[in-house]
């Protein structure tokens, strides 16, 4: 099964863009990179997912490598509530995902 | 509101003592899932079910059964429950391409 690989933890500053990466070298032809958060007490909360175009919505961007080998989480303007475990996942065709063990992004005041 | 339900929130048993965490979905999604999360080693996947009986293994199914009679529920069986099984708990569902819905969780110790 594929995996992926993200730092364990990285800081922003309030109110600027977080960039957030992922390496899925492995990655096979149909599986979707799909993104993740945990705040802290809660269940996972889908954020966003693609295939090998770069994809928008209220929440975030994703960009995805030509070589589909590396994706990129974008906040555009992170906030506090944003603080929180960031998992990127892998799904296959069958829909099996696999979790990395995530980064823990901390936002600073 | 679209939402995964689990229950219960919290529960303490003791060894050995059969229980059922119970999983409900009202988005008529297809495939369902169940997650164990533990300190250090993230979110594993234990069974899942891609339609009603259908189920397959996850990456740590020992100890745990699963069954899908109907499309909107997934409850997770432990016949005889370890302490190896206390664990933070996670039921999720999706339907098609789209992204999962997970429920709020349950957090399970076995003494």
């Amino acid at each position: 099964d594929a995996k992926t690989t993200q730092p364990n933890s990285m800081e922003s500053n309030e109110e600027e863009p977080v960039h957030l990466p992922c390496n899925h070298s492995t990655i096979s032809g149909t599986d979707y990179i799909h993104w993740y958060r945990q705040l802290p007490s809660q269940g996972p909360e889908y954020v966003i997912h693609g295939l090998t175009s770069n994809v928008n919505n209220r929440m975030a961007s994703l960009a995805i490598a030509e070589d589909r080998k590396s994706s990129t989480l974008i906040l555009h303007r992170a906030t506090l509530r944003d603080a929180a475990v960031y998992y990127c996942i892998l799904s296959a065709r069958d829909d099996k995902i696999i979790f990395g063990k995530g980064t823990r992004l901390h936002i600073l005041p | 509101e679209a939402q995964v339900t689990q229950n219960p929130r919290y529960l303490i048993t003791v060894t050995g003592k059969k229980l059922t965490v119970t999983c409900s979905q009202n988005m008529n999604h297809e495939y369902m899932s169940w997650y164990r999360q533990d300190p250090g080693l993230g979110l594993r996947q234990i069974y899942y079910s891609m339609n009603v009986e259908v189920t397959d293994k996850g990456d740590v199914p020992e100890g745990y059964k699963v069954s899908r009679k109907e499309k909107r529920n997934f409850p997770l069986i432990l016949e005889s429950p370890s302490p190896n099984q206390t664990s933070l708990y996670f039921c999720a569902s999706k339907q098609g391409g789209g992204g999962y819905t997970f429920g709020s969780g349950t957090r399970l110790t076995v003494v």
